[in-house]
């Protein structure tokens, strides 16, 4: 168990609805990472949160943005959605200081199907 | 920009067979991270190792060895006697050592078969 927890575990929707992924990161981690992995993109990375600042952007979609809250939990909204959408979303979390490199540690994911 | 192949897509062999995965990297960075993980059929995403660009020691772990060449910008990795616990896909990645650009980019990912 990483200490990183992701609700929900599985989530089916349909064309053209709006969903909301969470991630509790681990205690003390003050940075998020959401990562995509779907088929035809495998497993990129979409965007970062570091104290609820938005920190480094990755191949996120227009229709999808992001979060972190004054809890440091985050959450990834996906608006307008396709059946490409369909992927396992994963959430990371770091502690983020200048004086080490900080290990990502990752939830279990969201699994995301569009139909 | 940063990429990394994986150029095995599937990989079978025979339980107690060694197998290695292969990991080429491109950076134009001069520090930089190198990871593996282990993605097993439930899904999550295992840490397994961690190589600093400084750092080109082999590094062995019970029947996991890693070979880092920054010669040929490759970051291997070997499972010795394999098991049938080690099928999953494998996935190789890479970051910048540099504060304030963390993210990982990862490798299309090897899937490694152990036939019993």
């Amino acid at each position: 168990d990483s200490g990183v927890t992701q609700t929900p575990k599985h989530l089916i929707t349909a064309t053209g609805q709006r969903v909301t992924l969470r991630c509790s990161p681990r205690s003390g981690d003050l940075s998020v990472y959401w990562y995509q992995q779907s088929l035809d993109q495998g497993l990129q990375f979409l965007i970062q949160y570091y104290n609820g600042e938005e920190r480094a952007k990755g191949n996120i979609l227009e229709r999808f943005s992001a979060q972190q809250f004054p809890d440091l939990h985050s959450e990834l909204n996906l608006s307008s959605l396709e059946l490409g959408d369909s992927a396992l979303y994963f959430c990371a979390s770091s502690v983020l200081d200048s004086s080490s490199y900080n290990e990502q540690f990752f939830g279990p994911g969201t699994r995301l199907t569009v139909l | 920009a940063q990429k990394v192949t994986q150029a095995q897509t599937e990989i079978s062999v025979v339980e107690k067979e060694d197998v290695t995965l292969d990991c080429v990297y491109e950076t134009r960075d001069t520090t930089y991270y190198l990871f593996w993980y282990k993605q097993p059929p439930s899904g999550e995403l295992v840490f397994l190792i961690r190589r600093n660009s400084f750092d080109e020691q082999n590094e062995i772990s019970g029947r996991y060895s890693w070979n880092f060449q920054k010669s040929t910008s490759s970051f291997n990795f070997t499972i010795t006697a394999s098991q049938v616990v080690d099928s999953a896909v494998y996935f190789c990645a890479l970051s910048e050592a540099y504060f304030g650009n963390e993210k990982l980019t990862f490798g299309t990912g090897t899937r490694l078969t152990i036939i019993p």
